[in-house]
């Protein structure tokens, strides 16, 4: 069974720009839950997507966005980038319920300079 | 307010050695679920063991254990005979069941340093 895959790995960015990034899933899975991950912040949660439907949203500004797929791959926006959103950018893919574990992607690595 | 401590930074040892990560957590929840994780280098996390709130049983598995106890809030991990392999930083994340859709939230993590 194929993992979580994330495109891109790496990405450079000037401040002002967007990106975006996306994130497929686990066959079967349909939750799909996205994370930064800072020195100084650790791992944040950034958002959740089940069934193309947002549930659940962490303390991020409005820069930051996301959508689900009705295959259930998932994409995240960052608007007007700042030199601060540089950090590693995890999704992780589950069944959709709190008692599973959630298996994640590789991760994106973004650079703002 | 953080959820999840793990107090240790950092711990390094010596190949064979036995390797206890801390792991404190808080919730209001009666049901909820704890797990840990492991981030080697490349960056991806890797799942390693989950638990409920109402099994209060430590288990073992491979080289693996896990010590959870409800009355002090830990859940507590073990290697056993360390390996180089286990170099990585391991991470303690709790789900709880009131409005958390998704949302695991982690300690800080604890970098594992293995020698040979």
């Amino acid at each position: 069974k194929a993992g979580v895959t994330q495109t891109p790995r790496y990405l450079i960015k000037t401040r002002g720009q967007q990106v975006t990034l996306s994130c497929s899933p686990i066959s079967g899975h349909r939750s799909v839950s996205w994370y930064q991950q800072t020195p100084g912040q650790g791992l944040q949660f950034l958002f959740e997507y089940f069934s193309e439907t947002q549930r659940n949203k962490g303390n991020f500004p409005g820069r930051f966005s996301g959508r689900q797929f009705s295959n259930s791959r998932s994409e995240m926006n960052v608007s007007t980038l700042e030199l601060g959103d540089s950090a590693l950018y995890l999704c992780a893919s589950s069944f959709g319920t709190d008692s599973y574990e959630q298996y994640f992607g590789p991760g994106t690595r973004l650079t703002v300079t | 307010a953080q959820k999840v401590t793990q107090a240790q930074t950092e711990i390094s040892v010596v190949e064979k050695e036995d390797v206890t990560l801390d792991c404190v957590y808080e919730t209001r929840d009666t049901t909820y679920y704890l797990f840990w994780y492991k981030q080697p280098p490349s960056g991806e996390l890797v799942f390693l063991i989950r638990r409920n709130s109402f099994d209060e049983q430590n288990e073992i598995s491979g080289r693996y254990s896990w010590n959870f106890q409800k009355s002090t809030s830990s859940f507590n991990f073990t290697i056993t005979a360390s390996q180089v392999v286990d170099s990585a930083v391991y991470f303690c994340a709790l789900s709880e069941t009131t409005d958390s859709w998704g949302k695991f939230q982690f300690g800080a993590g604890t970098q594992v340093v293995v020698t040979p």
